[in-house]
């Protein structure tokens, strides 16, 4: 089974309108972190926003938000005020396992939304 | 405050031949991963390095796959006789020391193509 489904290969959306992008994940572990990155067709991975299962409230940043909704294991990115420079690549990802001083805790990746915001 | 760097940003390589990659990661954090990503996929993880020790290998990274991390700083990635299905981008992130931080944060990529 995916550990991260990303159910919308592209999504397009009128330039000062609000988008959400789906994602939802797998985990049998109570101790998980689910993170959004921004890629432009340059090719780096910019982190956007970060929420632990713990956290009783829904992270923000900026224009960004997260509607994590646990019992549904989904974590949906909210951009509101799209701009053109919103246009790239969106991927969800999510680390599992408690953050040890040990443990790597690698991320897995969804498949990715192409996002096209239009004027 | 830099980033996490990487070097090449592309290489072009002949199938056969070996390929080396740096990446320099933020330098206060003592955590570096490695990912490779192909068309049309999100990054999959490589290897990861907490200081020099190199602490877990996916088993995507073949045995014509080697990294390092001698001093605990920067780190390579060596792609040994290289094929065509080597052909992607490889990204490194990097992770601060704290362990309540979470995120990693990535570098350019390095995209490589293997004629």
């Amino acid at each position: 089974a995916q550990k991260i489904t990303q159910t919308q290969p592209g999504m397009f959306v009128q330039e000062k309108e609000a988008v959400t992008l789906d994602c939802t994940y797998d985990t049998s572990d109570p101790s998980y972190g689910l993170f959004w990155y921004k890629q432009p067709s340059s090719g780096e991975m910019i982190f956007l926003i970060y929420q632990g299962s713990y956290d009783q409230q829904n992270a923000t940043e900026g224009r960004y938000s997260l509607n994590f909704q646990k019992a549904r294991k989904s974590a949906n990115l909210v951009i509101s005020a799209s701009q053109l420079g919103d246009s790239a690549m969106y991927f969800c990802a999510m680390r599992e396992g408690r953050r040890l001083t040990g443990g790597g805790n690698k991320l897995t990746f969804g498949t990715g939304t192409q996002l096209k915001v239009e004027l | 405050d830099t980033g996490v760097s990487q070097d090449p940003r592309h290489k072009i390589t002949k199938r056969g031949q070996n390929v080396t990659f740096r990446c320099d990661p933020i330098s206060e954090h003592n955590r570096l991963y490695w990912y490779r990503q192909t068309l049309g996929q999100g990054p999959e993880f490589l290897t990861y390095f907490q200081n020099e020790a190199q602490l877990e290998k996916s088993r995507l990274l073949s045995d014509r796959f080697s990294a390092e991390r001698p001093k605990g700083s920067f780190s390579t990635l060596e792609i040994q006789r290289t094929e065509q299905g080597d052909s992607a981008m490889y990204l490194c992130a990097s992770r601060s020391r704290d362990y309540l931080a979470d995120t990693q944060y990535f570098g350019p990529g390095t995209r490589l193509t293997v004629l």
